[in-house]
């Protein structure tokens, strides 16, 4: 069972717009949602992460949403550049456990 | 920033060998350590969670006699693929995770693509 959905597979944003990407959890103990980046080849990267606690957090271009009541987090990328096609995964992670668990990614594009 | 190394970053091997790969937080101690697997344009695949000092624990439906995992210290965790096939073939991560903080960060190694012959 995925305990964490993400949407869409896969996003084309024109260079200078917003990129969206939504996740869905099930887990009311999840207490801890990070969003990680990822290139080809290589690891992935913590981006941003936020706890349940607040309902939003900015970090430079990068931005999570967070609804608490609908247990739904977004990634709004602003001013979307080539450099941020990457994939693009979400995770929540439960207070006190060690394992996080991932969505399914989303693979953006911007085309400049 | 809290760095992850991997080592190797790709490795071919002959179908029955065995392939180490080794993970290491190269600027804090890692009380747990992580590894995945990932299939291409797929998300990660937890294998298991080692614990330094400790035995690994491995998800359902890892191997632990194919995949051994050894958290010697604080800041080194091997992995090494046993007997392995064609079908081992994949890209594996490790990731460590910063003591002292609850349901907190794990930093991801760069990944070692493994192709098996």
């Amino acid at each position: 069972q995925q305990q964490v959905k993400q949407s869409p597979q896969s996003l084309i944003v024109q260079k200078g717009g917003i990129s969206i990407i939504n996740c869905a959890y099930e887990n009311t103990a999840f207490d801890y949602f990070p969003w990680y980046q990822q290139f080809p080849g290589k690891g992935p990267a913590l981006l941003i992460a936020i706890r349940p606690d607040v309902s939003e957090k900015k970090e430079g271009r990068f931005t999570i949403s967070f609804n608490k009541s609908a247990k739904q987090f977004s990634l709004h990328i602003m001013d979307s550049q080539p450099g941020d096609s990457a994939t693009y995964f979400c995770a929540a992670t439960l207070h006190g456990a060690n394992n996080l668990f991932f969505g399914t990614g989303t693979r953006l594009t911007v085309i400049p | 920033g809290a760095v992850v190394s991997q080592h190797p970053s790709w490795v071919i091997c002959k179908s029955g060998t065995s392939v180490k790969i080794e993970c290491r937080s190269l600027d804090f101690q890692a009380t747990t350590m992580f590894w995945y697997r990932q299939f291409p344009k797929q998300s990660l695949m937890l294998m298991a969670t080692s614990n330094e000092g400790s035995k690994a624990t491995y998800e359902q439906g890892v191997e632990k006699d194919k995949f051994l995992i050894n958290h010697a210290s604080l800041t080194l965790s091997t992995l090494t693929v046993t007997s392995a096939h064609p079908e081992d073939s994949s890209f594996y991560i490790c990731s460590a995770r910063t003591p002292g903080l609850v349901g907190g960060e794990q930093y991801f190694g760069p990944g070692t693509r493994l192709t098996v012959t």
